[in-house]
């Protein structure tokens, strides 16, 4: 159980094009997701919180007019890459918690964004 | 920031246990331990994690100190399958989950 789903598993875009990138848990309901971004031989880096029916927490440094959060129901949350540059390029991952206070976050397998 | 602290690197030899420690020294007391591990160009995978009791699961075991500041994350018979990125991580509730740089573990033939 416990399956996060991430789509597309890797896109190519233009400059100046943007990209949705879509994050489902399969089989439970998250009432929060999380977006991370992580740069060549880095670790990961916490770009937002997604609420459900709310308003993305956006983390220091990250413009929230450029990554566009939207979490719609319970079991999608999507992040959009607005007018892309070859700097966004990266891996993105999303996760989701099952529901419960210290429950462990569980990840999909991330999205290889290459902008040309 | 990332309130922990690991080796940056480890190696194994393929069979034997892979013990990987991590140093928690200003862990509060509703801190859960939590362990996560990514292999190459993957979304990190879930391992264990405890607030103050040893845990154990099918894929690892997880030793905490009494004193709670640091732990031990224990593979009891790694495999080549085991090399990844592995990161130890303090949260509380609904905190977010932050990386440090975690340690490489490398399993050898």
């Amino acid at each position: 159980g416990a399956v996060v789903s991430q789509h597309p598993s890797w896109v190519i875009c233009k400059s100046g094009t943007s990209v949705k990138i879509e994050c489902r848990s399969l089989d439970f309901q998250a009432t929060t997701m999380f977006w991370y971004r992580q740069f060549p031989k880095q670790s990961l880096m916490l770009m937002a919180t997604s609420n459900e029916g709310s308003k993305a927490t956006y983390e220091q440094g990250v413009e929230k007019d450029k990554f566009l959060i939207n979490h719609a129901s319970l079991t999608l949350s999507t992040l959009t890459v607005t007018s892309a540059h070859p700097e966004d390029s990266s891996f993105y991952i999303c996760s989701a918690r099952v529901q419960g206070d210290n429950s462990p976050l569980h990840f999909g397998n991330g999205t290889r964004l290459t902008v040309t | 920031d990332a309130k922990t602290t690991q080796p940056t690197s480890m190696d194994c030899a393929e069979g034997r246990a892979a013990n990987l420690p991590c140093n928690h020294s200003t862990i509060s007391g509703n801190e859960y331990v939590y362990w996560y591990r990514q292999i190459h160009s993957q979304g990190p995978q879930y391992i264990i994690h405890g607030l103050k009791n040893n845990e154990t699961n099918e894929m690892a075991s997880l030793i905490i100190t009494e004193d709670r500041k640091s732990s031990t994350l224990i593979l009891p018979h790694a495999t080549l399958r085991d090399t990844a990125v592995y990161y130890c991580i303090v949260r509380e509730g609904f905190q977010k989950l932050v990386f440090g740089t975690g340690t490489r573990l490398l399993v050898s033939p």
